[in-house]
């Protein structure tokens, strides 16, 4: 079974430009979730996507933003992008079933701002 | 808030020999964690997972403890090998999102 794809793999923008990445999940999995990770703040979770609704929200202001689409796909969008928000960009999918929550996650995005 | 810790940034191990990894969690309501390993310029790829009905459990190689009384769980590796050098986190995922530790580097030398 394939596993969690994103694209695109690296990807470099200004200060104040917006950007959207995709996550195609593993094959049958629903739960979509979008984490930022970088060297000072370690892995922190952004929003999770269920059957096309954002379940959970991180503490990130609402220039980022995401959706899910009715095949489980996920984008994630930043707008007006700031230097801080150069991060690797990780999407993690689940079943969500009872006892099969383990989210597995994509080789990431990894995100530079100039 | 929720928070989950790692105890060392690295960890040097000579190789075969056996690796722990600790980790401390404060919710004490917490049932799910996971263990994870990251290698450079890759995503975290799921190592083992553990339920708080649970104390330990073993995988090929890994063994998770999980003591509730005082809110910690060690990852312990056999036979360190060369391939297992990454970042080692621990999450918490008694929740929708998983609260991540700090991790810990595993460095393994000849």
């Amino acid at each position: 079974k394939a596993g969690v794809t994103q694209t695109p793999r690296y990807l470099i923008k200004t200060r104040g430009q917006q950007v959207t990445l995709s996550c195609s999940p593993i094959s049958g999995h629903r739960s979509v979730s979008w984490y930022q990770q970088t060297p000072g703040q370690g892995l922190q979770f952004l929003f999770e996507y269920f059957s096309e609704t954002q379940r959970n929200k991180g503490n990130f202001p609402g220039r980022f933003s995401g959706r899910q689409f009715s095949n489980s796909r996920s984008e994630m969008n930043v707008s007006t992008l700031e230097l801080g928000d150069s991060a690797l960009y990780l999407c993690a999918s689940s079943l969500f079933l009872a006892g099969e929550e383990t989210q597995y996650f994509g080789p990431g995005t990894r995100l530079l701002v100039l | 808030g929720e928070s989950v810790g790692l105890h060392l940034p690295t960890l040097s191990v000579q190789e075969g020999d056996n690796s722990i990894i600790n980790c401390a969690y404060s919710n004490s309501a917490s049932d799910y964690f996971i263990w994870y390993k990251q290698e450079s310029g890759k995503g975290p790829q799921f190592i083992i997972d553990i339920r708080s009905n649970m104390d330990k459990r073993q995988g090929q190689r890994v063994t998770v403890l999980l003591n509730k009384t005082v809110k910690h769980l060690s990852l312990q590796i056999a036979a360190t090998q060369p391939g297992d050098s990454a970042v080692y986190f621990c999450a918490d995922g008694n929740t929708d999102k998983l609260i991540f530790g700090t991790g810990t580097r595993l460095q393994v030398f000849p």
